[in-house]
């Protein structure tokens, strides 16, 4: 069974450029969520989605970020405009319900030059 | 606000040692926690978890325990192996929502 896959592993680009991060969650998982670690800090909390709904996007930084789940499936988390602060590992995770394991991608660098 | 602490930013063994990770929450709510092992470049892998229900869960090698009145639990990993050198992060959530908390991370470094 294939995990929780993330593209593009890394990815550099300019300061207000717009950048789209894509997550396929593991099948059959209705919960996926975004995270983000910046620096050797914690892995915070995005937003949740439960099949296409958003369910809590509390995490999110502010309005230059852009989470979709068309149809429930896969995720992608836009960036636009990027800055420098936005620089760091997004990580995407899917669980089958609330209050159980959830399961982490490898991961999407960004680096904001 | 850190909900969730690690206060150990890192930690050395001897290997066949045991590891202990420490990690305290604030949050009375949280009633399950699980530990990830993060190595470098790999997104964090699920190790252990434990419900506020138990005061210990057992996986192999690793130990959890929980002590809820002091808001406290640890890894355990005995023996300790080089293969287990990583980042650890703890997590919790709360009942009834679906946001994990995370520490910040405990680097193990297992000496051969």
């Amino acid at each position: 069974e294939a995990g929780v896959t993330q593209f593009p592993s890394h990815s550099v680009i300019e300061k207000g450029q717009t950048v789209t991060l894509r997550c396929d969650p593991i099948s059959g998982h209705d919960n996926l969520y975004w995270y983000r670690r910046v620096m050797g800090k914690e892995i915070k909390f995005l937003l949740h989605f439960v099949k296409e709904s958003k369910q809590d996007e509390s995490g999110m930084p502010n309005n230059r970020f852009l989470a979709e789940r068309t149809g429930g499936t896969y995720s992608t988390l836009k960036v636009q405009p990027a800055e420098l602060e936005d620089s760091g590992v997004y990580f995407c995770a899917s669980s089958q319900g609330g209050g159980t394991t959830i399961y982490f991608g490898e991961g999407s660098w960004l680096t904001v030059v | 606000d850190q909900q969730v602490k690690q206060n150990s930013p890192s930690l050395s063994v001897q290997e066949g040692r045991i590891s202990i990770l420490n990690c305290d929450y604030t949050n009375s709510m949280f009633d399950y926690f699980l530990w990830y092992k993060k190595y470098p470049a790999e997104g964090p892998t699920f190790l252990i978890s434990i419900s506020s229900i138990k005061d210990k869960n057992e996986d192999g090698r690793f130990t959890v325990f929980l002590n809820k009145s002091a808001k406290h639990l640890s890894l355990h990993i005995v023996p300790s192996q080089p293969g287990d050198s990583a980042v650890y992060f703890c997590a919790a959530s709360a009942q009834g929502t679906y946001k994990y908390i995370f520490g910040t991370g405990t680097r193990l470094k297992v000496l051969a």
